[in-house]
């Protein structure tokens, strides 16, 4: 299993442009989300998709989209990208086994800088 | 989901046992204390994760309060590789819940 991978590791974009970060898992989790993480921050949640069709707003939405068509895949999208929109952005996936374990499994990260 | 405080940072030395507090006085019966920790640039990773009872696993013990209000993760020997931000979080697992990250704690390891 290649486990959450995620593409690109790092951006430069210029304010006003659009972009859409990929994420994907191959374990066949139900669950996925997006968070960002600011420099000496914890993680913020952006958007969370609790099966394929399914999304549901975060912490922290504004300026993000998502969809779900696949369970495999979880793009997000920065419609109009802002310089507050640098950061680091990870993807999770996790499985949920009635009331017993839950764990997420975290992608390596986007860098994202906007200039 | 409960709050959690935890100390913003902690040294340990090499080899010795580092423990590692979390406050969460206002848990509620049904909600799970769970441990992750995020080494520098990496996404999050995993530990472990309690209700009442104490756990362990091949990388940690998890010490749960008899009145839940708060918890310690023990790293018995840890290595320079535990070097990480540790964060606890306090939630329920349902399918929409989402984990919340706060602050966490940063351990620092030394030879």
């Amino acid at each position: 299993n290649a486990g959450v991978t995620q593409t690109p590791k790092f951006q430069v974009l210029k304010t006003g442009q659009s972009m859409t970060l990929q994420c994907a898992q191959d374990m066949n989790h139900e669950y996925m989300s997006w968070y960002r993480q600011d420099p000496g921050m914890g993680l913020r949640l952006i958007h969370y998709s609790v099966g394929a069709g399914i999304t549901d707003q975060g912490e922290v939405p504004n300026g993000y989209n998502v969809s779900r068509s696949t369970t495999e895949d979880f793009p997000l999208r920065l419609l109009s990208a802002a310089p507050s929109q640098t950061s680091v952005y990870f993807c999770a996936s996790s499985y949920f086994l009635a009331g017993v374990r839950e764990t997420q499994y975290f992608g390596p990260g986007t860098r994202l800088l906007v200039l | 989901d409960a709050k959690t405080t935890q100390p913003t940072s902690m040294d340990c030395a090499e080899g010795r046992a580092a423990n590692l507090p979390c406050n969460h006085s206002t848990i509620s019966g049904n909600e799970y204390v769970y441990w992750y920790r995020q080494i520098h640039s990496q996404g999050p990773q995993y530990i472990i994760h309690g209700l009442k009872n104490n756990e362990t696993n091949e990388m940690a013990s998890l010490i749960i309060t008899e009145d839940r209000k708060s918890s310690t993760l023990i790293l018995p020997h840890a290595t320079l590789r535990d070097t990480a931000v540790y964060y606890c979080i306090v939630r329920v697992p349902n399918a929409g819940n989402m984990l919340t990250f706060g602050g966490g704690t940063r351990l620092m390891v030394k030879p």
